[in-house]
């Protein structure tokens, strides 16, 4: 069956560099995707990556994906107060549907 | 290009009753999921529609039910209310192409906030 876990809080100093980590169970994952949600709003698609990559790299945004671990990371470069949200891991083989981490909760300290 | 909206944004429902929240899918987009997102949690698949037909079911019972219209925006149902059901309902779309493989890019709405008392 398909697992997602994310730790659950992460806390970091305005300008400094975020990290926030994700492991999946299922190895047929075809695409893993990060989501940021922000207080009271929807799920906002940040990026993803296919699983023969191992690191997309999108401005600030770098995904590195270690498919025999099955460990995938979001770092965000010099983080912003408006970078806090909860981001979501979430996998998928092909068109099913999205199996979504707990969330990880990014609280940026100015 | 318009994005995914979802109506209403807040409701409040006893339990027992019954609850039809509705989505307009992007522009473009023939595939329709709805997610129940509770409180500290993730985003759980409840179905999704393509082209009018229900594509797959996530461990949610028959009383939670949904429909998808020729426009390819959707309604979900969910009938006989418990506390449990209350949550943030998400609907995303997406451009499915049935039986391919290929990147599942779904785009969420703001959700409908669904308080049972």
């Amino acid at each position: 069956g398909e697992d997602v876990e994310q730790s659950l809080f992460l806390s970091v100093r305005e300008g400094d560099s975020s990290v926030i980590n994700c492991t999946y169970t299922d190895s047929s994952s075809t695409y893993l995707y990060w989501y940021k949600q922000e207080p009271g709003a929807g799920l906002q698609l940040l990026t993803y990556i296919f699983s023969n990559m191992d690191m997309k790299q999108d401005q600030r945004l770098t995904v590195l994906l270690n498919k025999k671990d099955k460990h995938l990371s979001l770092r965000i470069a010099d983080t912003q107060t408006g970078d806090s949200a909860i981001y979501f891991c979430a996998e998928s083989i092909g068109n099913t549907p999205l199996v979504f981490g707990k969330g990880t909760r990014l609280s940026v300290i100015a | 290009e318009t994005g995914v909206t979802q109506s209403p944004t807040h409701l409040i429902k006893t339990r027992g009753q019954q609850v039809t929240l509705r989505c307009s899918s992007q522009s473009g987009h023939n595939t329709v999921s709805w997610y129940q997102q509770a409180l500290g949690q993730g985003p759980q698949f409840i179905f999704q529609y393509y082209r009018e037909e229900e594509n797959g079911r996530g461990n949610f019972p028959p009383r939670f039910s949904g429909l998808q219209f020729p426009n390819y925006s959707s309604e979900l149902n969910v009938n006989a209310l418990e506390l449990d059901d209350s949550a943030l309902y998400l609907c995303a779309s997406s451009l499915g192409i049935s039986g391919g493989v290929g990147r599942n890019e779904q785009y969420f709405g703001p959700g409908t906030r669904l308080t049972v008392t």
